[in-house]
């Protein structure tokens, strides 16, 4: 059974600070993506990885994929109010068409 | 920019009673998704659509739960009857290939509570 785990489940910081949430599993994906999710809403696309150890930048958002495949990190940087929501990872296997979802980060930023 | 449209937001029903949720994926995408999300966790598949066909139903509860996508535009999901442990978000999403690459466009979901 694939199994995506995000840690930590729940973060709440400062604005200004940097932080890195983590997502992990013992299967490989051939591709895996980030959501941001705000209350009531279903969540919204920010970025795919595709390949071993890829790193992506999206402002100050900084996306990477472990080298296996396996796993993602997401870093802010200097993290602002607006940035405040669950972010969800989701992965994609090879050929097949289940995307599964991890249970996700609940963020918020203290203004 | 295109949407996936869902409706209703929002239902609030008794238990026992019946319970549908509609959605309209973008124009184009072939493959249509239905996720549940309970509060706090990351969102389950319960059925999957390729056009008209499902490719995966595994997750529904098929006792109760039941979905269509007839003409492979939109779709309805159904609950007969609701349970109390049925309340949670409903998401409908939809992506524009057959999912090799795992890009999903969710709609604003259909948040359910049964009393």
């Amino acid at each position: 059974t694939q199994l995506l785990e995000q840690s930590p489940q729940f973060l709440s910081i400062q604005e200004g600070e940097n932080l890195t949430v983590y997502c992990n599993s013992s299967s490989v994906f051939s591709s895996l993506q980030w959501y941001r999710q705000e209350p009531g809403e279903g969540p919204v696309l920010l970025v795919t990885v595709v390949t071993g150890g890829e790193v992506k930048k999206l402002k100050r958002l900084t996306f990477q994929f472990g080298d296996a495949r396996k796993d993602s990190s997401l870093h802010i940087t200097a993290a602002q109010p607006g940035d405040t929501g669950l972010y969800l990872c989701a992965g994609a296997k090879a050929g097949g068409f289940k995307t599964i979802f991890g249970a996700g980060t609940r963020l918020f930023v203290k203004a | 920019e295109a949407e996936v449209a869902q409706s209703p937001r929002y239902k609030i029903t008794e238990k026992s009673q019946a319970v549908a949720f509609w959605c309209d994926p973008i124009s184009g995408h072939a493959t249509l998704y239905w996720y549940r999300q309970i509060l706090g966790q990351g969102p389950e598949l319960l059925v999957q659509f390729q056009d008209e066909s499902v490719v995966d139903d595994s997750q529904l509860p098929k006792d109760r739960f039941s979905a269509e996508r007839l003409k492979g535009v939109d779709s309805t999901l159904k609950i007969q009857p609701a349970e109390l442990g049925d309340s949670a978000m409903y998401l409908c999403a939809s992506s524009p290939n057959t999912g090799i690459t795992g890009e999903l466009f969710f709609g604003e979901g259909s948040r359910l509570t049964v009393l």
